[in-house]
């Protein structure tokens, strides 16, 4: 059965730092992986998405990377801002027929001003 | 974009009434997910739908049913609520490509 971890399952940085996600998977047979942004009391909103066949994805400030062997991933958010204050969350799709993603536990993040 | 809305975002309901929890989707999406979210346990997948009528068990579908008569629609039912139902309900879709997962807001569901 699949499993998701996430580290740390809190960070509190100043404004202005870049940091590092942390995520790994134990069935290196997936699909995708698809790295989340919850705000309090919200919905997920997808940040980035990466194929198996993929590497890495950027989008703006944000880039992950992915190696599927080692069952990894990292999302790097450069110059962090106050309003990246989030639970960040990681999720893989397999590829043998289950469509549903396994979630990691999050990564809360707190940005100081 | 792709949008997908949910009936309610806060709910209180009390113990054993049937409560319906309402998903649309409007891009067309073959598939159809039912998530709870709660503190310490993350998301834990109640349901899944690959096509009108067809629905799967997924982790946690004990108290729970589902219903999809239309594609862009799905819906999910507490028979008979009960307190350990509290929870956030998060419903996503996701076409048969690779293209990720999108999700509803959420309803944030009390049973008291």
């Amino acid at each position: 059965k699949q499993e998701v971890t996430q580290i740390p399952a809190a960070l509190s940085v100043p404004e202005g730092e870049n940091l590092v996600l942390n995520c790994s998977f134990t069935d290196s047979a997936i699909y995708n992986l698809q790295w989340f942004r919850q705000d309090p009391g919200k919905g997920l909103t997808s940040l980035l998405l990466i194929q198996s066949s993929q590497r890495e994805q950027t989008s703006g400030r944000l880039n992950a990377s992915l190696d599927k062997s080692s069952g990894r991933s990292t999302l790097y958010i450069a110059a962090s801002q106050p309003g990246d204050s989030a639970t960040y969350l990681c999720a893989v799709q397999g590829d043998t027929g289950r469509r549903a993603l396994t979630f990691g536990s999050g990564t809360r993040l707190q940005v100081q001003p | 974009d792709v949008k997908v809305t949910q009936s309610s975002r806060y709910l209180v309901k009390r113990t054993g009434e049937k409560v319906f929890l309402e998903c649309v989707q409007d891009m067309d999406h073959e598939n159809m997910f039912w998530y709870r979210q709660d503190p310490g346990l993350g998301l834990r997948l109640i349901y899944f739908s690959y096509d009108v009528k067809m629905k799967e068990k997924g982790d946690i579908p004990e108290g729970y049913s589902v219903s999809r008569e239309k594609k862009e629609r799905f819906s999910l039912i507490l028979e008979s609520a009960s307190t350990n139902q509290t929870s956030m309900y998060l419903c996503a879709s996701s076409s048969s490509g690779t293209l990720g997962q999108y999700f509803g807001p959420g309803t944030r569901l009390t049973v008291t």
